[in-house]
């Protein structure tokens, strides 16, 4: 998956726990993107950040979730106050620049996040 | 970005080519076609690109109909790597829409 880092792979969090995952893009890329996949679904974007800025959160819900990309270290997606219905895994992807269709987006191998 | 029609599940057997078929009737002039993979439990890597040539790379082959309608990812040789989920997705040139919309797109299951 061409180096786009995520952690943790697995995440057990209690109802009302908050959740954080890192997500480290292939070096040199400056454009992060989140996604949220369900069982059995397709992906489905939440939020397209660049460095310090947050392009596009149109995908995001509009309370609990935030991410940011700082300047240095990872990008971070944080869910407080997690229900059951956040059990997803969260795809982190980067690109060199802005994604065109002739432009690759590289994933990384997910965050299972499991809401008990 | 307009949409695509992939079957739920396809089998083959290994070592026989895979012909993954892709309906896009909607297609507009500036939509490139990506497939993109899915191995159990990974992230979706991708495979391949084109707008209306057909294309080949190491992993495989992109055949694109003529009216650009439809289209058809092949393996030339499937291995049991290769049984994944298989995503067809428009994205368009002129559009710099990084929100890929992702179907169900097609199981593939490889029979040793």
């Amino acid at each position: 998956n061409a180096g786009v880092m995520q952690n943790p792979r697995h995440l057990v969090r209690r109802r009302g726990q908050e959740a954080r995952l890192r997500c480290s893009p292939v070096k040199g890329h400056s454009h992060v993107y989140w996604y949220r996949q369900l069982p059995e679904e397709g992906l489905k974007f939440m939020v397209y950040l660049q460095k310090e800025n947050i392009i596009d959160e149109s995908g995001m819900p509009k309370e609990r979730f935030s991410a940011e990309f700082p300047k240095e270290g990872p990008s971070i997606l944080r869910i407080q106050q997690v229900v059951r219905g956040d059990s997803a895994a969260y795809f982190c992807a980067s690109s060199p620049g802005q994604v065109r269709s002739g432009n690759t987006i590289y994933f990384g191998e997910g965050s299972w996040l499991t809401v008990v | 970005d307009a949409k695509t029609t992939q079957p739920n599940s396809m089998e083959s057997n290994e070592e026989e080519p895979v012909h993954l078929p892709c309906n896009h009737s909607t297609i507009s002039g500036t939509d490139y076609i990506h497939w993109y993979r899915q191995l159990p439990s990974q992230g979706p890597e991708y495979v391949i690109h084109g707008l209306t040539s057909n294309v080949n790379n190491r992993m495989a082959s992109l055949a694109i109909a003529e009216d650009r309608k439809s289209s058809t990812l092949i393996l030339h040789r499937a291995t049991l790597r290769d049984a994944a989920v298989y995503y067809c997705i428009l994205r368009d040139l002129m559009d710099s829409n990084y929100q890929l919309i992702w179907g169900a797109g097609t199981k593939l299951i490889i029979k040793p």
